[in-house]
Order: structure tokens, then sequence, then C-alpha cells
């Protein structure tokens, strides 16, 4: 089993859609990024966060320590979302990142 | 601020050669971390390095290398490349543990 799971895999949506990425993950962890990778591969780092929830425009994450779960949402998705969302917990002590698989965003106009 | 930069951003190498790849962190960061991406692997930790120590590494072969210089810039190694090393290697740098990773544009490396 995969310590970290990223539901869905691909998602496609039209613009405007309400977005949710879920990620759970099974290690212990002091926080959990979220990221994300357009074409190209360059990696940017939208949220970390270890308790509670953030919120950076129209991007929401959230998580749950106890239930070992984040989500992140995007409001009125725009076709400049479309990329590949990664779910990254640091593991507790190490702060080594373990990824998840990652999932596909496609916003069509 | 400038971003980390990583170089070269594109190399092709042959198997049984070995590759030297470079990150320099945003400037005041101590933290640098490298990062493998392979389309069947996703994204592996490989090691991080803090003011010129290794802190911690990922479970790659010994073949996987790395260092940090006393300004933080970071270089990795790969000896003796395999036709499975063909990744993209990230490094990402950051003040320190618990604080946001800042990603460099990645080194695309293939071996043929």
């Amino acid at each position: 089993k995969n310590e970290v799971e990223q539901s869905p895999q691909n998602l496609t949506a039209q613009e405007g859609e309400f977005i949710t990425i879920n990620c759970s993950y099974s290690v212990g962890i002091s926080a959990l990024h979220w990221l994300q990778q357009h074409p190209g591969g360059g990696i940017v780092s939208l949220f970390m966060l270890s308790s509670g929830k953030k919120k950076h425009g129209r991007l929401i994450a959230t998580i749950n320590i106890q239930e070992k779960h984040s989500s992140l949402h995007i409001t009125a998705s725009h076709p400049r979302d479309s990329a590949v969302y990664i779910c990254a917990p640091a593991q507790g002590g190490s702060e080594k990142l373990v990824f998840g698989k990652g999932t596909k965003l496609t916003v069509n106009p | 601020k400038a971003g980390v930069t990583q170089t070269p951003r594109y190399l092709i190498k042959t198997r049984g050669q070995q590759v030297t790849l470079s990150c320099s962190p945003i400037s005041g960061h101590r933290s640098v971390s490298w990062y493998q991406q392979t389309p069947g692997q996703g994204l592996q930790f490989l090691f991080e390095y803090f003011s010129e120590t290794q802190r911690n590494k990922g479970n790659f072969p010994g073949r996987f290398s790395g260092r940090q210089f006393s300004n933080s810039r970071s270089e990795m190694n790969v000896s003796t490349l395999e036709l499975g090393d063909s990744a993209l290697y990230l490094c990402a740098s950051s003040p320190d543990r618990s604080y946001e990773q800042y990603f460099g544009p990645g080194t695309r490396l293939t071996v043929t």
C-alpha cells in the first residue's frame, strides 16, 4: 500500500466549477505540502500546513491530522489551473517528503 | 530575490558515464533537497543537505551522492549511469526544516 494516496488520479472540469482533490496518508507527519506542477516540469509549492485550513486566493487547503487526510479545493476553476497537483506529507522527525502520484487536472473553457 | 537555479537544464549521457548536477539555492536558504521524478515512480526524495551536512537520505543506491558547499550551493553526482536514471532531477531550497520549499526548474537527464 502506498504511503500517500491521492484521488482522483485524473479530473476534467468546466471553467467555473468547484474542484476537490483528496489526499490520505499513512505516515506520521509534521506538515503536509500541496504542490502544483505545470507541463514542462516546474513545481510550485502552493501550501504547507500542519493543522486546520489555509487559503490563497481561489485555493483552499485543509488537513485533519487525526484522520490523516487533506483536501485541496479550487473555487471558480480556470483553464490556467490545469496542472498536476501533488500531495507531499513531511514525515515526522526526519521531515523527508513522501509524494502522492498526483492528480492531473484539466479545466476546459 | 533570485529563485532556485539548476544547471544544466538538459543533459544527455551514455550508460556507464557519470554526471554532476548543480543547484544554487535562494540566498539565505541553508537547506537543499534533491528529488528524482520519473513517469513510473513519480517524485522520490534523494537527499537533503543543511549547512554542508547530509541530514537525510532516501532509498537510492550508493551511485547517487551529493554535497553542499559553504555558500549552500549543492551538487549531486550519479556514477555509472543506467538507463533507468533518465529522469527529471529537481532541487528545492528552504531556510530550514518546517519551512516551505522552493523548487528549481529541474535538470532533465537522458541516459542512452
